[in-house]
């Protein structure tokens, strides 16, 4: 099956500031990678996604890059605000299934 | 609200107790998923229904899970002997054919075995 990795585990950044989150993948048949946002007590809420056809996807503040031939993405947020401090899970989905990293604590410091 | 609802949101049970979660998907997604999640890890996925079939299972679902859905509307994921290894979020998500692989995950239900 798939084995996704994430990193880093935890990340600090002050308000203003942009915040990078990488994944890799295993997979090179994975063609979908979306990207979660995990507040304490709910479920994962999508914020942004991408397909394997595509380099890059903006929306607002939050960008997502692939590069499908070293197999990772990543997730980057610009003008970071205390409302953005969660957990950020990425995805990787192969047929019906998808396969989720092991988060990412972001902390944003006003 | 049209989300994704689950009931209940915490759950407390002793040891050998079989406990039972409901899931109401967003209506007319035809695609139905359970994950659980443990304290510091992703989501993993447990079982998927399309409409009514139960169509894939993972290894993690031992025989004393069963997963239902019947008339391929709300789903129920019961746990037969609960064991403390079974503490855990268990997250369901639903998803529409052809809405591009998008999945809405609801609340939760946090169970606590003793």
């Amino acid at each position: 099956g798939e084995n996704v990795e994430q990193h880093p585990s935890t990340l600090s950044v002050q308000e203003g500031d942009s915040a990078v989150i990488k994944c890799t993948y295993s997979d090179s048949a994975s063609n979908y990678f979306p990207w979660y946002k995990q507040e304490l007590g709910k479920g994962p809420q999508l914020i942004i996604d991408i397909r394997s056809n595509v380099g890059e996807k903006k929306d607002q503040r939050i960008a997502v890059t692939l590069n499908k031939t070293a197999k990772h993405f990543s997730l980057h947020i610009t003008e970071t605000q205390p409302e953005d401090s969660a957990v950020y899970f990425c995805a990787a989905g192969l047929g019906n299934q998808f396969y989720f990293g092991t988060g990412t604590s972001l902390t944003v410091i006003p | 609200d049209t989300g994704v609802s689950q009931d209940p949101r915490h759950k407390i049970t002793k040891r050998g107790q079989n406990v039972t979660f409901r899931c109401d998907p967003i209506s007319e997604h035809n695609r139905l998923y359970w994950y659980r999640q443990t304290l510091g890890q992703g989501p993993e996925f447990l079982t998927y229904f399309q409409n009514e079939a139960q169509l894939e299972k993972s290894r993690l679902l031992s025989d004393r899970f069963s997963a239902e859905r019947p008339k391929g509307s709300f789903s129920t994921l019961e746990i037969q002997r609960t064991e403390q290894g079974d503490s855990a979020m268990y997250l369901c998500a639903s998803s529409l054919i052809g809405g591009g692989e998008k999945l809405f995950f609801g609340s939760g239900t946090q169970l606590s075995v003793l």
